[in-house]
């Protein structure tokens, strides 16, 4: 069965730090991974996905299929990056999203 | 352009009542989706709708829950009878290619 671990509920960092946000999945194919993304008071909204490899608000993650994981980074937090992070993957296509509990991700100005 | 929309944004009703959630896809979107979020709990997948056939309700927790998309345009989610383990945040999706495009939820409370 599909599975997406964020063991983190809450990061806080101070901003200018760097943030790694934490994302481990159990999969037995090869499936497409994204990070969601819901600020306050807005809807889920994708911010990337492995296969774009592309650079969002500053926020990368690089997909590791020996340590089955796709974490998430930025080097300089800001405070506008406060918000709820979901890590998730699916089969691919159309496929069903599986998504991981989410981290809230917390940046003190 | 307008995005996915749902209705209502709250509903409170009480154990044993019926309700039922409405979904508006992106126009032109044959893919929708239905997902839960339980309170603590991850959001989970309910169903996937390819226009009006339901191509995937693996997710459907059990028959009190009824989907459906006459005309492959809007959905609606109906619980019936509602029972205080359903309460949590419901969002649909909408896609026309493998980006899926969320809906703001419906908080439902089952007192």
């Amino acid at each position: 069965a599909q599975r997406v671990t964020q063991p983190e509920k809450l990061l806080s960092v101070f901003k200018g730090a760097p943030v790694e946000l934490k994302c481990n999945y159990s999969y037995s194919g090869s499936p497409e991974l994204f990070w969601y993304v819901q600020y306050s008071r807005q809807r889920l909204q994708l911010l990337l996905r492995h296969i774009s490899r592309e650079s969002i608000k500053g926020f990368t993650a690089d997909l590791n299929k020996g340590e089955t994981s796709f974490h998430l980074k930025k080097p300089f937090a800001q405070e506008e990056d406060s918000a709820m992070y979901y890590c998730a993957l699916s089969d691919g296509g159309y496929q069903k999203v599986t998504f991981g509990t989410g981290t809230k991700l917390q940046v003190i100005p | 352009e307008a995005g996915v929309t749902q209705f209502p944004s709250h509903s409170v009703i009480e154990k044993g009542q019926t309700v039922t959630l409405r979904c508006d896809p992106i126009s032109g979107h044959d893919n929708l989706y239905w997902y839960r979020r339980v309170m603590g709990k991850e959001i989970k997948f309910l169903l996937h709708f390819v226009k009006e056939s339901k191509q995937d309700e693996s997710g459907m927790p059990n028959n009190r829950f009824l989907a459906e998309r006459t005309g492959g345009t809007y959905s609606t989610l109906k619980v019936q009878p509602a029972e205080l383990e359903d309460s949590g945040v419901y969002f649909c999706a909408s896609s026309q290619s493998d980006t899926q495009y969320f809906g703001p939820g419906t908080r439902l409370t089952v007192l």
